[in-house]
């Protein structure tokens, strides 16, 4: 049972475009949520978070929009450049208590075409 | 070098045998995390450790054993190694918890029990 869930394995978008990757989660205890960007025989990298306080946070490049209605969140790329062909991993956690188990998505793999 | 660190960086190894995967870090992170990566599923947690000798099951702990006898030291130990435990393992640690206090990863250890 995937409490964090990638339903695109992939996506291809043409460089100067805008890369939109989706992410939902089911468990209403999640309120931080991240993005690591995972480039081949590399470790995950972090990219950007939103709290559950927030609906949208921004980061250069890179925008992060949370619907927690929905509960869905979404990685925005504008423009996408080749450079950020990578997998990306959503990533949920409860911020209540002393524990800290984040949960990760499968992964999109994102291929940026020159 | 700052930062955080896996040995070996690939390893094969026989079913039933022990094998014990290193991670060390410089930052003196108080959490460290050791997930592994598998087609489909993403990232998964392990084990944590929140401090020195305090460390707590993730969510696929069975067949593994972890320590925290030094801040900086975290290794993973496969006490009698299986096939599915075939499988891309990465090591992190995060400051604090908080939506400040992102996970930084290692590169991981590719491990094959043949």
């Amino acid at each position: 049972d995937q409490q964090v869930k990638q339903n695109s394995p992939s996506l291809s978008v043409q460089e100067g475009r805008i890369s939109i990757l989706n992410c939902d989660y089911t468990n209403s205890m999640f309120d931080y949520f991240l993005w690591y960007k995972k480039y081949p025989a590399e470790g995950p990298t972090f990219l950007i978070s939103i709290s559950s306080i927030k609906d949208k946070n921004e980061d250069g490049r890179f925008t992060v929009f949370l619907n927690k209605s929905a509960k869905h969140l979404s990685l925005h790329i504008v423009p996408s450049q080749p450079g950020d062909s990578a997998v990306y991993f959503c990533a949920a956690e409860p911020l209540s208590g002393s524990a800290r188990q984040l949960t990760f998505g499968s992964g999109t793999q994102l291929t940026v075409l020159p | 070098d700052a930062g955080i660190t896996q040995s070996p960086r690939y390893k094969i190894t026989e079913t039933g045998r022990q094998v014990t995967l290193m991670c060390h870090q410089t930052w003196s992170h108080s959490y460290m995390f050791w997930y592994r990566q598998d087609l489909g599923h993403g990232l998964r947690l392990i084990y944590y450790s929140a401090a020195a000798d305090i460390t707590d099951k993730g969510e696929v702990p069975d067949g593994y054993v972890v320590s925290r006898s030094k801040t900086e030291n975290f290794p993973l130990t496969l006490e009698s190694a299986t096939r599915s435990q075939t499988s891309v393992y990465f090591c992190a640690s995060s400051e604090s918890i908080g939506d400040n206090s992102p996970l930084h990863f290692g590169n991981g250890t590719r491990l094959t029990v043949t």
